[in-house]
């Protein structure tokens, strides 16, 4: 069964620094999204993406974030300048022909 | 007012108990409707859609009000492995919107 791949699974970075969390959607999906998780907090949408651009964003995508389909196949979200409440779970997730949202295993990001 | 909100619980149930979470959303445009589970530290996963005629999927029953703006999930016959958070879950569109959350309620089944 296809399902949505992301890595690192963990990442640890020092606050200020950039840092890139990559997704691979299922593969004919068309809609990609990234949402986040603060730990003990609700899951919060954060961007959704598609035909290559972006189609509605957050408030909390401010311009530290972007996201980038580089190529087929990845779906990256960049964060320029890692601030202490940037540390949270990141989700990825597509959208199935149904209308459905399946999510990716999570990047977990510890901002020091 | 939040726009999705859920009984965080938790609920503690000994097995085999019929269990029982509601879910409540403020924007009347909503389009479509799911329950998600969580476990910890893990994915949100599709339990299931939930459709205004109701749906069934084994021990899991959905119901959707739209008049009240109410969402409902029934699990039926509760396994140890059911236990979770379980999010309610509404998009304001069908194809391509965002979806948002409801805080979660957590479920524990125990032996």
């Amino acid at each position: 069964e296809p399902e949505v791949t992301q890595t690192p699974s963990h990442q640890v970075t020092q606050m200020g620094q950039e840092v890139i969390l990559r997704c691979v959607p299922i593969s004919n999906h068309l809609y990609f999204y990234w949402y986040r998780q603060i730990l003990g907090q609700k899951v919060e949408f954060l961007v959704s993406f598609y035909n290559n651009e972006i189609s509605e964003k957050s408030e909390i995508f401010d311009d530290q974030f972007s996201v980038e389909r580089p190529d087929g196949s990845n779906f990256t979200l960049k964060i320029r300048s890692t601030k202490l409440e940037d540390s949270a779970m990141y989700f990825c997730a597509s959208l199935t022909a149904y209308y459905e949202q399946y999510f990716g295993p999570g990047t977990r990001l510890t901002v020091t | 007012r939040k726009e999705v909100e859920q009984d965080p619980g938790p609920f503690n149930v000994p097995e085999g108990a019929t269990v029982a979470f509601n879910c409540t959303y403020s924007n009347s445009a909503s389009q479509s409707f799911f329950w998600y589970r969580q476990d910890c530290r893990k994915e949100p996963k599709l339990l299931m859609s939930v459709y205004s005629s109701g749906n069934e999927d084994g021990r899991f029953t959905a119901q959707l009000n739209r008049a009240s703006q109410y969402i409902s999930l029934l699990i039926r016959d509760s396994k140890l492995s059911d236990s979770a958070t379980y999010l309610c879950v509404v998009n304001r569109v069908q194809q391509g919107g965002k979806l948002i959350f409801g805080q979660g309620t957590e479920l524990s089944v125990k032996p």
